[in-house]
């Protein structure tokens, strides 16, 4: 069956450090790969998604994450984070027909000191 | 982006009523919506897919006798937990999928049964 792992439950970071948040799939076929970030009162918001193609994606707000498919991980990455960046992140495969269905982690939350 | 709506952000009910929630694509048709529970601090958890005009499919270990989907436009999908208990506490999400693969997410619903 399909499974995502976040390791680290809660991370803290200072405002304008850089940012790694691990994720780690189990997947037999090709995955689907997706982070979401999650801010109290508002949906979850697609940070970036791989299907194929380019093992570097890019994503929205200057976020960054790289397939490897030997390490089964999906890092998402950020050179300097800012206090807005604070949230739960989400790294999720698609599974199912057509990969529609969303297996999620557990979540990391990150929490940005000033 | 796309956007979801959910109605209501909270609801409190008592326990043996039954109380609906709604989600809408505002400005997408989505044949297809999905339903996820979230448990304080825990990940998403797929309940169902819907599909417009046909039955919903539950994931195992759903009720489907207690959470009742109905997805009669492409707009709308709607959750109804029947006879509700406070384990049936929790905040229900649900997003329709757009292209690409990509799910649009709603803000949520807080439901809290006393």
């Amino acid at each position: 069956a399909q499974s995502v792992t976040q390791p680290d439950i809660h991370i803290t970071v200072s405002e304008g450090a850089s940012l790694e948040l691990r994720c780690n799939y189990s997947y037999g076929a090709t995955p689907y790969l997706f982070w979401y970030v999650q801010s109290p009162g508002q949906g979850l918001q697609l940070l970036l998604k791989y299907f194929s193609g380019d093992t570097l994606v890019q994503g929205i707000k200057g976020f960054e994450a790289e397939f490897k498919r030997s390490q089964s991980s999906f890092n998402l990455r950020k050179p300097s984070v800012h206090w807005s960046d604070a949230a739960e992140y989400f790294c999720a495969v698609g599974a199912g027909q057509g990969a529609q269905k969303l297996v999620f982690g557990q979540g990391t939350r990150l929490t940005i000191n000033p | 982006g796309a956007v979801v709506s959910q109605h209501p952000s909270r609801v409190i009910c008592k326990s043996g009523t039954s109380v609906k929630i709604e989600c809408r694509s505002l400005d997408f048709q989505a044949t297809t919506m999905f339903w996820y529970r979230q448990f304080p601090k825990k990940s998403l958890m797929l309940m169902a897919t819907s599909n417009e005009g046909s039955k919903a499919t539950y994931e195992q270990g759903v009720e489907k006798d207690k959470f009742l989907i109905n997805h009669a436009s492409l707009t709308l999908s709607t959750l109804t937990v029947t006879s509700a208990h406070p384990e049936d506490s929790s905040f229900y999400i649900c997003s329709g999928l757009g292209r690409a693969y990509e799910q649009y997410f709603g803000p949520g619903t807080r439901l809290t049964v006393t």
